[in-house]
């Protein structure tokens, strides 16, 4: 397998445009995580899935955050707008059951 | 929630050195604790992880101890080497029921 994959690597963008980020799960995987890492907090979990459906959002640090997994084998992470404090690497993780967590490369963006 | 603190945040060793990293918990409900390497530009791996039942893993020159009294538990690596250089990432969860919460990581140096 190709592991988790995400997109796009890098970003670069002015405040208040819009930011989609892109995961792909190990196929078969039936959790799928959304983290954040930052010097200063480290890795956040922002939401996570169970079967295509949200389980548990209360990480996500405001409205102007939002994630879809509308198949197994796709989620997106919006930012709308998007601020310089979001900058930061965002991680996207699967895992069969709540097992071993398998981390995509992350993206890293950043908010001028 | 569950509440994990990581020590030290950098650690420089001399290479064939020991290193140690240390986790403390707060929810005395979890029981699963992994340890995961970041290398750089990539996402998190896991290299070890131990369970309640259990006080002490080992695999090769990495071991984990876990004082489920004191709820703390800490990463051994012995004989380390260049490509130990990596951020660490101690966490905790209830297996089945919660996901990961982290550490904020341990950046380890190993000097040749």
């Amino acid at each position: 397998d190709a592991g988790v994959i995400q997109s796009p690597r890098h970003e670069v963008t002015e405040m208040g445009q819009e930011v989609t980020l892109r995961c792909k799960p190990i196929s078969g995987h039936d959790y799928l995580f959304w983290y954040r890492q930052t010097m200063m907090r480290g890795l956040e979990l922002l939401i996570y899935f169970n079967n295509n459906v949200p389980i548990d959002d209360s990480g996500m640090p405001e409205d102007r955050f939002s994630a879809k997994m509308p198949n197994a084998s796709f989620s997106t992470l919006k930012i709308q707008p998007s601020e310089p404090r979001d900058s930061a690497v965002y991680f996207c993780a699967s895992s069969l059951g709540p097992g071993e967590l398998f981390f995509g490369e992350g993206s890293r963006l950043t908010v001028l | 929630g569950e509440n994990v603190e990581q020590h030290p945040s950098t650690l420089s060793v001399q290479e064939g050195d020991s290193a140690v990293i240390k986790c403390t918990y707060s929810d005395s409900a979890s029981n699963y604790f992994p340890w995961y390497k970041q290398e750089l530009g990539k996402g998190p791996q896991l290299i070890i992880d131990i369970r309640s039942n259990v006080g002490e893993k080992k695999d090769q020159r990495i071991a984990v101890t876990l004082n489920k009294t004191a709820k703390h538990f800490s990463l051994h690596i012995t004989e380390t080497q260049p490509e130990d250089s990596a951020v660490y990432f101690c966490a905790a969860s209830i297996t089945g029921n919660t996901p990961l919460v982290f550490g904020k990581g341990t950046r380890l140096s190993v000097i040749a």
